[in-house]
């Protein structure tokens, strides 16, 4: 098993640009989420989704689209990128329901905006 | 709402020394989650812990430890004798009957040779 996934490992954007964070888990997790992760503020929910079709808001959603087609895929949409979203962003997925676990996370996409 | 306070920022100590990182939680909700994740330098997040609501059950693994008490909403985590390699992030984190999990701050660890 691959785990989770995320692409690119890197990026720069220009403001104003849009693009699309990749995630993907094979898994067959019903549960995954974006965080994005800033010096001394931890990790915070960006977005997040129970199973495929259901996506719900986070701590800090503005500014950030998902969509969840299928169970393996879980992108990330910046569809105006502004210096504020500078940050490193997780990926995760995890059980649902009534067996929930720990999440597993990806090894992380460090987004530079200028 | 629901919100993890991790209140040590960053903790340094001895190589050999226990240490104990603290973690308050607040939630309305009755059934809930919390864990443990590490984050060494290299960046990855690890699970450590999970507990759940109805499990105040201490746990002891190797070095570490965990002393969950609801009575004061804390989930703290103890390293007994550090090592050099105990250095990262660690970080509590809270998830409620609404699945989302939300994260502390962290604490950062340095253990000095």
């Amino acid at each position: 098993n691959a785990g989770v996934t995320q692409t690119p490992k890197f990026q720069v954007l220009k403001t104003g640009q849009s693009m699309t964070l990749q995630c993907a888990q094979d898994m067959n997790h019903e549960y995954m989420s974006w965080y994005r992760q800033d010096p001394g503020m931890g990790l915070r929910l960006i977005h997040y989704s129970v199973g495929a079709g259901i996506t719900d808001q986070g701590e800090v959603p503005n500014g950030y689209n998902v969509s969840r087609s299928t169970t393996e895929d879980f992108p990330l949409r910046l569809l105006s990128a502004a210096p504020s979203q500078t940050s490193v962003y997780f990926c995760a997925s995890g059980n649902g329901g009534a067996v929930y676990n720990e999440q597993f996370f990806g090894p992380g996409t460090r987004l530079t905006v200028l | 709402a629901q919100k993890v306070t991790q209140a040590q920022t960053e903790i340094s100590v001895v190589e050999k020394e226990d240490v104990t990182l603290d973690c308050v939680y607040e939630t309305r909700d009755t059934t809930y989650y919390l864990f443990w994740y590490k984050q060494p330098p290299s960046g990855e997040l690890v699970f450590l812990i999970r507990r759940n609501s109805f499990d105040e059950q201490n746990e002891i693994s190797g070095r570490y430890s965990w002393n969950f008490q609801k009575s004061t909403s804390s989930f703290n985590f103890t390293i007994t004798a550090s090592q050099v390699v105990d250095s990262a992030v660690y970080f509590c984190a809270l998830r409620t009957s609404y699945d989302k999990v939300i994260f502390g701050p962290g604490t950062s660890l340095s253990v000095i040779p």
